[in-house]
């Protein structure tokens, strides 16, 4: 099976620091895309961001940046200015022939 | 826009009793519909694929008999546990695609089912 690793189970991060969330993977296919995913306690999957395996810059959205590393099959997620409500569950996410399959995902922790 | 909702948010039954878990897109036609389940403290695992007006992709070790899944239509598809068991307490969430992009998936709330 193509696995999506997490090597984090958990994470702390002090509020208004920033946070890098590690996400390798494998896979066979010439194209798929990278996400990632928050879930907070109330169990809701939210959507964060998006790198096409054909792009060749890195996604950013707001405070979320991917940092795409092809080669090495990285894609880590990093979260500027952390912030309380950031406290929940990070999945990574390969999507490929219409298929996601997740990673088992990080459980960030901020401390104010 | 893109919203995505699922009915009932939790359910209890008895053993041996059926529950059926609707999803619903709410702005938008899905073509295509998927069925999750997340056991606790794990990750999600992939349940079955279903594509409106045809039968539901079952994976791997997945039970289609007992696990009924209905698209009948571009905004709705319906997930049927039939005969619960304790075992299959759970927390099953439904994505659904535009098919605009062919990964960008839109999640619904989830539903926690407790077999009693």
């Amino acid at each position: 099976a193509q696995k999506i690793t997490q090597t984090q189970p958990g994470m702390f991060v002090q509020e208004k620091e920033a946070v890098t969330l590690d996400c390798t993977y494998d896979t066979s296919d010439q194209s798929y895309g990278l996400f990632w995913y928050k879930q907070p306690s109330s169990g809701e999957m939210i959507f964060l961001i998006y790198q096409g395996s054909y792009d060749e810059q890195n996604a950013t959205e707001g405070r979320y940046s991917l940092n795409f590393q092809k080669a090495r099959k990285s894609a880590n997620l990093v979260i500027s200015a952390s912030q309380l409500g950031d406290s929940a569950m990070y999945f990574c996410v390969r999507g490929s022939n219409y298929k996601l399959t997740f990673g088992k995902g990080t459980l960030l922790t901020v401390n104010p | 826009g893109a919203v995505v909702s699922q009915h009932p948010s939790r359910v209890i039954c008895k053993s041996g009793t059926s529950v059926k878990i609707e999803c619903r897109s709410l702005d938008f036609q899905a073509t295509t519909m998927f069925w999750y389940r997340q056991f606790p403290k794990q990750s999600l695992m992939l349940m079955a694929t279903s594509n409106e007006g045809s039968k539901a992709t079952y994976e791997q070790g997945v039970e289609k008999d007992k696990f009924l899944i209905n698209h009948a239509s571009l905004t709705l598809s319906t997930l049927t546990v039939t005969s619960a068991h304790p075992e299959d307490s759970s927390f099953y969430i439904c994505s659904a695609t535009q098919g605009i992009t062919r990964y960008t998936q839109y999640f619904g709330p989830g539903t926690r089912l407790t077999v009693l």
